[in-house]
């Protein structure tokens, strides 16, 4: 089946540090990708939509020049938490999707951010 | 707007027995729906979709899920529920830009 491959699954670091995710397509082409945040016991929150070679777009209320999205191939998309700090915690997942609208979206298996 | 909603935060279930996990929907035009679980600390998988055609699907695992457009319902089954089937389950609907929108989710516990 689809595989997304996401790392790191954990990270801990310090206030002020900027924080790269990598999210893998590992065995299709992953036209869209998808970055999501979700809390303790909740529903997982878009942050943005990215498709490969344009420029993300992203959810109401989500700083862009705070989490920087770059999806360069067709392979990989990262996101980087730019200087984080502690509200910045969080459960991070991405998923992919191959061409069409009706394509299931393939997750990751999440990156656990903690900035203390 | 499209959205599904999940009425339940948890449901109980001992091992051997039906499960049941509700959704409900509210979309204009044709719904495109969706069942993913979550194991704890991890990503979702897919289970199972709906874009048009039998009104009952097959996934994985052993789940299905019945689309019922009269009741605006695609609740997910499974005839004999495991321990291993203990996660966090949610429904979705994509909405005509791509985007899914998910339930709140329901935590299935199924006790041995």
């Amino acid at each position: 089946g689809a595989v997304v491959s996401q790392h790191p699954s954990w990270v801990i670091c310090k206030s002020g540090t900027s924080v790269k995710i990598e999210c893998r397509s590992l065995d299709f082409q992953a036209t869209t990708m998808f970055w999501y945040r979700q809390f303790p016991k909740q529903s997982l929150m878009l942050m943005a939509t990215s498709n490969e070679g344009s420029k993300a777009t992203y959810e109401q209320g989500v700083e862009k020049d705070k989490f920087l999205i770059n999806h360069a191939s067709l392979t990989l998309s990262t996101l980087t938490v730019t200087s984080a700090h502690p509200e910045d915690s969080s459960f991070y997942i991405c998923s992919a999707r191959s061409q069409g609208n009706n394509q299931p979206q393939h997750f990751g298996d999440g990156t656990r951010l903690s900035i203390l | 707007a499209q959205s599904v909603a999940q009425p339940e935060d948890q449901v109980n279930v001992a091992e051997g027995n039906p499960l049941t996990v509700k959704c409900t929907y509210s979309v204009s035009g044709n719904p495109y729906l969706f069942w993913y679980v979550q194991y704890p600390n991890r990503g979702l998988q897919f289970l199972l979709k709906y874009i048009t055609g039998d009104n009952l699907v097959k996934g994985s695992y052993g789940f299905e899920a019945e689309f019922n457009k009269s009741q605006t319902s695609f609740h997910l089954k499974k005839p004999s529920a495991l321990v291993s089937d203990s996660a966090l389950y949610f429904c979705a609907v994509r909405d005509p830009g791509g985007k899914l929108q998910f339930g709140a989710g329901t935590q299935v516990v199924v006790t041995p």
